[in-house]
């Protein structure tokens, strides 16, 4: 079975800063996906980015970007020029290949401050 | 937007009672799941299903069953609820390339 730990219950950033946040996880399998969700006070899971395990070069979209780190099992997301709609809750996902299943981490609160 | 609704969007209901959740699709994807979401636990996989009337079990799948006799609905039964049940339930369809996509939840709490 496959693990996700994001170890930052919160974090908060000034408008037009970067934040990192954090996700490692725990898994046998070669070959997988990653995934940020971000859910705002709407509730709405919205997809934020993925990786394929098997690409080297990390994703970005637009204001944001990953860090994967295979040999560490790490996968972190970084927003650049944060603003004040990323206000919300980040979840780290581990996509399995078989049954395309997802297990996601405990979620990161993220409020972007004026 | 993927094209998927949840009904109902709030219930409240009574311990003991059955309850019935759906989720309806438009975009006739095979794979569909449903999960349930607390405080300090993120997202857990309840049941998902990978084709009609082919269907598994996740994480937390004690006290829940499911159905999916047609490719754009499946519902999730709660067969006698109880408060442990209580939380917001999300169906999500997953679109062959792996990445999932969500309805807007259903926030049910049993009293």
């Amino acid at each position: 079975a496959q693990t996700v730990t994001q170890s930052q219950p919160e974090m908060s950033v000034q408008e037009a800063e970067t934040v990192t946040l954090s996700c490692t996880y725990d898994t046998s399998e070669n070959n997988y996906y990653l995934f940020w969700y971000k859910q705002p006070p709407s509730r709405q899971m919205i997809l934020v980015i993925r990786q394929e395990a098997y690409k080297q070069q990390n994703a970005t979209e637009n204001r944001f970007s990953v860090n994967f780190q295979k040999a560490a099992k790490s996968f972190s997301l970084k927003i650049s020029d944060s603003q004040l709609g990323d206000t919300a809750m980040y979840f780290c996902a581990f996509g399995e290949t078989s049954g395309s299943r997802l297990t996601f981490g405990e979620g990161t609160q993220l409020t972007v401050n004026p | 937007d993927a094209g998927i609704t949840q009904s109902p969007r709030h219930k409240v209901t009574e311990t003991g009672t059955p309850v019935t959740l759906r989720c309806h699709q438009t975009e006739n994807h095979r794979y569909m799941y449903w999960y349930r979401q607390d405080p300090g636990h993120g997202l857990r996989l309840i049941h998902y299903s990978y084709g009609v009337k082919d269907t598994d079990k996740g994480e937390v799948s004690d006290g829940y069953s499911v159905s999916r006799s047609k490719t754009e609905d499946f519902l999730l039964t709660l067969e006698s609820a109880t408060s442990s049940q209580t939380s917001v339930y999300f169906c999500a369809i997953g679109t062959g390339t792996y990445e999932q996509y969500f309805g807007p939840g259903t926030r049910l709490t049993v009293t």
